[in-house]
């Protein structure tokens, strides 16, 4: 969906390296999420916001931090990188219901491919 | 705590129907969503259901919902290769103001 972007596509890094995706939606829409998707193992849940002072955590928040640094921007953070956070990582948005939108649903942004060396 | 089951492959023949199962454990679900991944990128929204309703259909699309047995099925009538993707059931959960829980996906391969 061209109202949700992220950056970069595609990573690649070295183990210990910080890390940080960026996610930017034009959709006017209050709620945030990351996930991670592995072969076999679906979309998991990293962290999500429902507004800006909002943030919690999800199913495997460990070694992950995010910013909700406005309403249109949330980005997601590896502190130190390991080879097992070798995933695609995707950011998505819903409306809470206020601008009239059907409530919860989401829609998700192209995806980063990220590599842990 | 709410989860979604799907099964992980399906394989039909193109001009064939296909249908994908998906069947979830919380009985006060609002929405049931089906999202579709083609190779390459994200999840893009499908179709959805209301929990009110037991059928919906749009164009190939056909959602079927039964509320007994917490089933939802999506049946795609007509499957052509570019119908190949990942397809996740997803279900607004028990809680309110908590993340859809999504299904692990199913992988349709359709073969010409």
């Amino acid at each position: 969906d061209a109202d949700v972007t992220q950056t970069p596509r595609n990573r690649i890094t070295k183990t210990g390296k910080r890390i940080m995706l960026e996610c930017s939606q034009t959709k006017g829409h209050d709620r945030m999420y990351w996930y991670r998707q592995d072969p076999g193992l679906g979309l998991r849940l990293i962290y999500y916001s429902f507004d800006v002072k909002d943030i919690n955590k999800g199913e495997i928040s460990d070694g992950y931090s995010v910013s909700r640094q406005a309403q249109a921007k949330f980005s997601l953070s590896l502190e130190s990188a390991i080879p097992n956070q070798t995933a695609l990582y995707f950011c998505a948005t819903s409306d809470s219901g206020t601008s009239g939108s059907t409530p919860d649903t989401q829609y998700f942004g192209p995806g980063t491919r990220l590599t842990v060396l | 705590g709410e989860d979604v089951e799907q099964s992980l492959f399906l394989s039909v023949r193109e001009g064939d129907s296909s249908v994908i199962n998906c069947t979830y454990t919380d009985s006060s679900s609002t929405y049931l969503y089906w999202y579709k991944q083609e190779p390459g990128a994200g999840l893009q929204l499908l179709t959805y259901i209301f929990s009110n309703m037991d059928m919906k259909q749009d164009q190939r699309l056909t959602v079927l919902l039964n509320k007994k047995d917490k089933h939802l099925s999506l049946r795609i009538a007509d499957t052509q290769t570019g119908d190949s993707a990942i397809y996740f059931c997803a279900e607004t959960p028990l809680l309110g103001n908590t993340p859809l829980v999504f299904g692990k996906g199913t992988r349709l391969s359709v073969i010409a």
